[in-house]
């Protein structure tokens, strides 16, 4: 079954901004939005963002979600050491009828 | 506070079963759909299947059709997986979770060896 689609790996300093996308059509992001997901290793995954963008509660004002068409978008700004992590976006895919996942981004921060 | 406990991973052969529970507390359990979701070890997330709030509709990744069955008990606010004919490729810490609302258990890990 088809996946969304993240870049593996993003690296930024320390400070900066960094913006993860997720690829999708108009079955899955397209349809209902994505959610994002948090995971550090050994650690199950976070919810950062509901698939209407809005943050649960304690997730920093620092990150951000929004979507364009078929496209998720999850921001970062003044990267954190703790903001390393492996991030994720699903979505409901109605004509798979399933969720399906990106394969994840990988974030640096240097 | 939200809890969802995963247990009855274990080592199974080949071609065995195995059969997965999770328990719930302190939400809403028979209102929302509720999923299990896999890792195999360095990987990333799958989803394996999905059961509405009241059980009648059930939904597979392909790779695990006619082997895995998801199953829930509302009154034990409780989900489970029964999985068969288990493949090397299965092993995996899997997850019980509410994908949209956002609640993850710690995992179980299911190695097929």
């Amino acid at each position: 079954q088809a996946g969304l689609t993240q870049p593996p790996s993003v690296s930024k300093d320390l400070g900066q901004t960094a913006t993860l996308t997720c690829t999708g059509n108009s079955n899955n992001v397209g349809y209902q939005g994505a959610v994002w997901l948090q995971q550090h290793q050994g650690l199950p995954p976070k919810l950062l963002f509901y698939r209407n963008n809005h943050r649960p509660s304690g997730i920093s004002e620092r990150l951000s979600a929004s979507t364009s068409g078929n496209i998720a978008s999850l921001t970062i700004i003044a990267l954190q050491p703790e903001d390393e992590a492996d991030y994720y976006c699903s979505a409901w895919d109605r004509s798979l009828t399933g969720w399906v996942f990106g394969g994840g981004t990988n974030l640096t921060v240097l | 506070e939200v809890q969802v406990v995963e247990s009855g991973g274990g080592l199974v052969q080949p071609g065995g079963s195995l059969r997965l529970s999770c328990a719930t507390s302190a939400f809403s359990f028979s209102n929302v759909w509720m999923s299990w979701v896999r890792q195999a070890p360095g990987k990333g997330l799958e989803w394996v299947a999905s059961i509405k709030e009241d059980g009648s509709d059930k939904f597979y990744v392909d790779s695990v059709k006619g082997r895995f069955t998801i199953s829930r008990d509302n009154a034990k606010s409780s989900l489970y997986l029964q999985m068969s004919s288990l493949r090397a490729e299965d092993t995996a810490v899997y997850y019980c979770a509410s994908i949209s609302m956002g609640y993850w258990g710690q995992g179980t890990l299911v190695t097929v060896s």
